[in-house]
């Protein structure tokens, strides 16, 4: 199992210029979370899908837009990137149940806007 | 909407001591806590979680207990080993979607 992967690992781009991010699990999950981590501030949610065909916004999700077509992937997307967007995004997922159920990371993609 | 604080920021102690991270949260209704270690360029890694019906939890040199009347709770490493040293994350979140909220993090440094 490879359980979630990201791609790309490194990504750097210029102002205005647009990229998807693609988000991919093997463990039949329903629940899949972006998330964006800066420096001294922790991880922050940016939008969160629990199934197929369903998306919604988390703490900041300005200036990206999701897509979870399928259910093992979702994909995270910049239309017009900006400097403020330069971080480290993670991919999440979990499955459901009666009680909260751990989250499994990707390796995380790197991204620089110039 | 639910906020968690971490403390401290930075932690230094030497190899064998114990460390001790503390965290504070909001919203009543959170009923379960992860942390996650997370070394240099790594992914964020569950290394234990509580339940809001249980006060302490232990795996081995790690623990975690939880204080619902205050609404924080905090992780415990005892006998300390280089390779605890990482960035720890304390989390919350309720039952229904699970968007877990972050708190900041603690750089836990040991030094042998």
């Amino acid at each position: 199992n490879a359980g979630v992967t990201q791609t790309p690992k490194f990504r750097v781009l210029k102002t205005g210029q647009s990229m998807t991010l693609l988000c991919a699990q093997d463990m039949n999950h329903e629940y899949m979370y972006w998330y964006r981590q800066d420096p001294g501030m922790g991880l922050r949610l940016i939008h969160y899908s629990v199934g197929e065909g369903t998306t919604a916004k988390g703490e900041v999700p300005d200036g990206y837009n999701v897509s979870r077509l399928k259910k093992q992937n979702f994909l995270l997307g910049l239309e017009s990137a900006a400097p403020s967007q330069t971080s480290v995004y993670f991919c999440a997922s979990t499955t459901t149940g009666a009680l909260n159920q751990p989250q499994h990371f990707g390796d995380g993609t790197r991204l620089s806007i110039l | 909407g639910e906020n968690v604080e971490q403390h401290p920021s930075t932690l230094s102690v030497q190899e064998g001591d114990s460390a001790v991270i503390k965290c504070t949260y909001s919203d009543s209704a959170s009923n379960y806590f992860p942390w996650y270690k997370q070394e240099l360029g790594k992914r964020p890694q569950l290394i234990i979680d509580i339940r809001s019906n249980v006060g302490e939890k232990k795996d081995q040199r790690i623990a975690v207990t939880l204080n619902k009347t205050a609404k924080h709770f905090s992780l415990h490493i005892t006998e300390t080993q280089p390779e605890d040293s990482a960035v720890y994350f304390c989390a919350a979140s309720k039952t229904g979607f699970q968007k877990l909220v972050f708190g900041t993090g603690t750089r836990l440094l040991v030094s042998p």
